[in-house]
């Protein structure tokens, strides 16, 4: 079984400019979720899609957005990127049980914003 | 969502069982204990899981103390592809968010 992927893997950006991320789960699962991960916070939560619904969302400005299709393939965006927006993006798929139910995740998108 | 507080780093010789302790206090009696562990710059992999009783895969061993308060998660036999670090999250309800502390960074040496 495939296991989640996730494109592009790299990505250079100008200030100001906007990204789509995109990330395919693997087959089965209904539940995405996307991480940013920088040196100086961590691992962040950034939202969760669940059979396209948005089901939970963490504490980050409305220029991050995401959504999912049918598929269950999702994608991120970002507006109006700052330098700050460097990072590596990940994104996670499980079957949507919640605490009963692994997440796998994806090998990442490494955006770096000049 | 409980809180989890682990060691900031740990060594181990290859080989040698590493055990990496997690301390949630916090816990509630419907939240899992996870472990995931991210090996430089790729994805977080999943480890184990656990509820109540100990837990064991092809990977690792999860042991959670009686009252919850406090787990282990033991690779019996450490290899060099093991260093990473590894994080201990304590989740609960219908929702896939895992709040990620900063986890031990586990270095194995020859």
């Amino acid at each position: 079984k495939a296991g989640v992927t996730q494109t592009p893997r790299y990505l250079i950006k100008t200030r100001g400019q906007q990204v789509t991320l995109s990330c395919s789960p693997i087959s089965g699962h209904r539940s995405v979720s996307w991480y940013q991960q920088t040196p100086g916070q961590g691992l962040q939560f950034l939202f969760e899609y669940f059979s396209e619904t948005q089901r939970n969302k963490g504490n980050f400005p409305g220029r991050f957005s995401g959504r999912q299709f049918s598929n269950s393939r999702s994608e991120m965006n970002v507006s109006t990127l700052e330098l700050g927006d460097s990072a590596l993006y990940l994104c996670a798929s499980s079957g949507g049980q919640g605490a009963f139910d692994e997440q796998y995740f994806g090998p990442g998108t490494r955006l770096t914003v000049t | 969502d409980a809180k989890t507080t682990q060691p900031t780093s740990m060594d181990c010789a290859e080989g040698r069982a590493a055990n990496l302790p997690c301390n949630h206090s916090t816990i509630s009696g419907n939240e899992y204990v996870y472990w995931y562990r991210q090996i430089h710059s790729q994805g977080p992999q999943y480890i184990i899981h656990g509820l109540k009783n100990n837990e064991t895969n092809e990977m690792a061993s999860l042991i959670i103390t009686e009252d919850r308060k406090s787990s282990t998660l033991i690779l019996p036999h450490a290899t060099l592809r093991d260093t990473a670090v590894y994080y201990c999250i304590v989740r609960v309800g219908d929702t896939d968010k895992l709040i990620f502390g900063t986890g031990t960074r586990l270095q194995v040496f020859p």
